[in-house]
């Protein structure tokens, strides 16, 4: 089983929709958390931390479930441009810590 | 600069061949990282480096050397390319802890036939 999990997709969806993501990790002692967006042919860019109490940055919420091991992100009211793919990530503190991406998924809104 | 400076941007390699690519950073962040990106596969960690000096290997580094003389560039040598090595080279770099999440370079194109 791999440590992060992602439904690779791809996700289709009209402009002014909602979407969501699941990510799943398996190592309980993973102890941060976050999403990354990379567009095509482009490095991957920080979109948002995830916080235990849930944390949310314009139409974009982020959620973490301990208890179930995942986070999710809410994205509201697509637009063209947030058409990219969508990796989680995961470190893990295993005295040092480790950094885990998932294979992300893709995300695709249409007009 | 700010950020983090990848260099070449992309570059296509003869099989046999000796190649760096270039990592610069002027953020003054403790720790580097090179991944690499293949289809299907995601980011895989090559080497990576917590503080000027130090280097550690990753998930996937037969192949490939770093070293860190300074705090600045981690450079990624392949000391003789072989095809399965074609991919997108990333480097990133970050605090040290990684709470603050990483900041990547815009990537090396690599080909090598």
């Amino acid at each position: 089983r791999k440590e992060v999990e992602q439904d690779p997709g791809p996700f289709n969806v009209p402009e002014g929709a909602t979407v969501a993501f699941n990510c799943t990790y398996s190592n309980s002692a993973s102890q941060s958390f976050f999403w990354y967006r990379q567009d095509c042919r482009k490095e991957p860019k920080l979109l948002m931390s995830v916080y235990s109490s849930g944390n949310e940055d314009g139409r974009f919420t982020a959620q973490l479930n301990r208890a179930s091991q995942y986070i999710s992100l809410l994205i509201r009211d697509s637009k063209l441009s947030d058409s990219a793919t969508y990796l989680c990530v995961v470190n893990i503190n295993t005295g040092g810590f480790k950094t885990i991406f998932g294979a992300g998924t893709r995300l695709f809104v249409k007009a | 600069i700010a950020g983090i400076t990848q260099a070449p941007t992309s570059q296509i390699l003869a099989a046999g061949r000796r190649m760096t690519l270039r990592c610069t950073q002027d953020m003054r962040h403790n720790a580097m990282y090179w991944y690499r990106q293949d289809l299907g596969l995601g980011l895989r960690l090559i080497h990576y480096s917590n503080t000027a000096g130090t280097t550690g290997k990753g998930e996937v580094p037969d192949g490939y050397s770093v070293s860190r003389a300074n705090t600045d560039d981690f450079p990624l040598t392949l000391a003789s390319a072989v095809p399965s090595q074609t991919s997108v080279y990333f480097c990133a770099s970050s605090s040290g802890t990684g709470d603050y999440g990483y900041t990547f370079g815009s990537g090396t194109r690599l080909t090598v036939v």
